[in-house]
């Protein structure tokens, strides 16, 4: 079984639109959770993290974390066309551990 | 803002040459980390060093791989005899203190 599990997609939405974006563990020690999103040929930019159960906002970007289900989500409101990109989930047991990341879901907003 | 920045953006070489891919963390980072994602696959971590010495490494890590801190500000991989299935993305990133960690742009490496 994977540590983290994320649907590869690819997902296309109109502009304006709400996407949710989601990711699934395996293993309970994960306490620290993050969201990077990923351009064709870059690095992984940190969007969000999240410490434990619960939710965070930072302007349009929500994110949420379940840890009695093992699921994490990232919501992105009035996606915008800039917001094309790869997103992916990451996560780790303890600080200065390894990531764990996910496959990364495609994303395009359409214009 | 500060940046963790990599050299080269794109390395080619043969089968069985050595590579070093260089990387400058951010400066007053403590954690160093290098990843590759082959294209079309998932991040994979490779290796994680701290105060001087591998802290963590995966099992993709093996005795072809090795890193290094020089001086205060690099950090290298180096790959001894590289293989076809080397070709990848490799990733450099760095963390202060906390969950946060800061990657590089990239470097692709082509393994012919």
């Amino acid at each position: 079984q994977k540590e983290v599990e994320q649907d590869p997609g690819p997902l296309s939405v109109p502009e304006g639109a709400i996407v949710s974006l989601n990711c699934t563990y395996s293993n309970s020690a994960f306490q620290y959770f993050m969201w990077y999103r990923q351009y064709s040929r870059k690095g992984p930019e940190l969007l969000m993290y999240t410490y434990s159960s619960g939710n965070k906002e930072d302007g349009r970007f929500t994110a949420q974390v379940d840890k009695s289900s093992k699921y994490i989500s990232l919501f992105i409101r009035d996606s915008q066309p800039s917001d094309s990109a790869t997103y992916l989930c990451a996560m780790i047991m303890n600080t200065g551990n390894q990531f764990y990341f996910g496959t990364g879901t495609s994303l395009t907003v359409i214009p | 803002e500060p940046e963790v920045t990599q050299t080269p953006s794109h390395q080619v070489t043969q089968m069985g040459q050595e590579v070093i891919l260089r990387c400058v963390p951010i400066s007053n980072h403590l954690y160093f980390y290098w990843y590759r994602q082959i294209l079309g696959q998932k991040v994979e971590f490779l290796v994680s060093f701290y105060n001087n010495e591998i802290s963590e490494k995966s099992e993709i890590f093996d005795d072809q791989f090795s890193v290094e801190r020089p001086d205060g500000s690099n950090f290298t991989l180096k790959i001894r005899s590289t293989k076809l299935e080397d070709s990848a993305m490799y990733f450099c990133a760095s963390l202060w203190s906390g969950d946060t960690q800061y990657f590089g742009p990239g470097t692709r490496l082509t393994v012919l």
